[in-house]
């Protein structure tokens, strides 16, 4: 059964450390997106990659936040340095570009900056 | 800019008693509008998508339909294993090959007994 895998589930940390998640896509799907859950704003799309290029990082915040793939089976989202609004569930999808256009999302990363 | 807003934020229902989901959207051209469901702790899971108005889509109790303007999702005879958050989202055909979505807040549905 394929799926989206991300790790950690959980983190908790503070202020001013140093945060990386991880996401393994589906195999064969070309493209990545990062998300982030609140209460108050949804699901917002933080950066998405095509190919392992990023096309969009419009959402994050560029000081602190950055989006790599350094390989087709591996995405990281860091954080650094995290702060407590910070505080969220992160997702990571992934997709297939020419087919119904249908994104897989993993069971997210519940991040707490204390 | 694309917009997604879905009502009610919560919806109380008895178990069989059906009822419909709201999602309203302005896009400039619609590739697709997609109903992912999602339940506590959990990432969303795929339910359908609708790509032209009069477009429908059934699953089991669910029945998606789509207008120029909106969205529906239809419950009939609802379960408590229907409770979950229910997300409307938009994929404009500015985006290109990228696939991006954009989404509504939710309806949290809750079905009783």
């Amino acid at each position: 059964d394929a799926r989206v895998t991300q790790t950690p589930r959980h983190k908790v940390t503070e202020m001013g450390q140093e945060v990386t998640m991880r996401c393994q896509p589906i195999l064969g799907h070309n493209t990545v997106f990062w998300y982030r859950q609140t209460m108050m704003q949804g699901l917002e799309l933080l950066a998405y990659f095509r190919n392992r290029a990023p096309l969009d990082d419009s959402g994050m915040p560029k000081d602190r936040f950055s989006a790599e793939m350094p390989d087709a089976t591996l995405a990281t989202l860091k954080i650094q340095p995290s702060e407590p609004r910070d505080s969220a569930v992160y997702f990571c999808a992934s997709g297939l570009t020419g087919t119904r256009n249908i994104q897989y999302f993993g069971a997210g990363t519940r991040l707490s900056v204390l | 800019e694309d917009q997604v807003t879905q009502s009610p934020e919560a919806l109380r229902l008895q178990e069989g008693e059906s009822s419909s989901l709201n999602c309203s959207y302005t896009v400039s051209g619609l590739r697709g509008l997609f109903w992912y469901r999602q339940d506590p702790g959990k990432g969303p899971e795929f339910l359908f998508t609708l790509y032209s108005a009069g477009e429908e889509k059934e699953k089991e109790r669910l029945k998606a339909t789509l207008t120029k303007k909106e969205s529906f999702l239809h419950i009939t005879a609802p379960k408590p294993e229907d409770s979950a958050t229910y997300l409307c989202a938009v994929q404009s055909i500015l985006t290109g090959g990228g696939n991006k979505l954009t989404f509504g807040t939710g309806t949290q549905l809750k079905v009783e007994l």
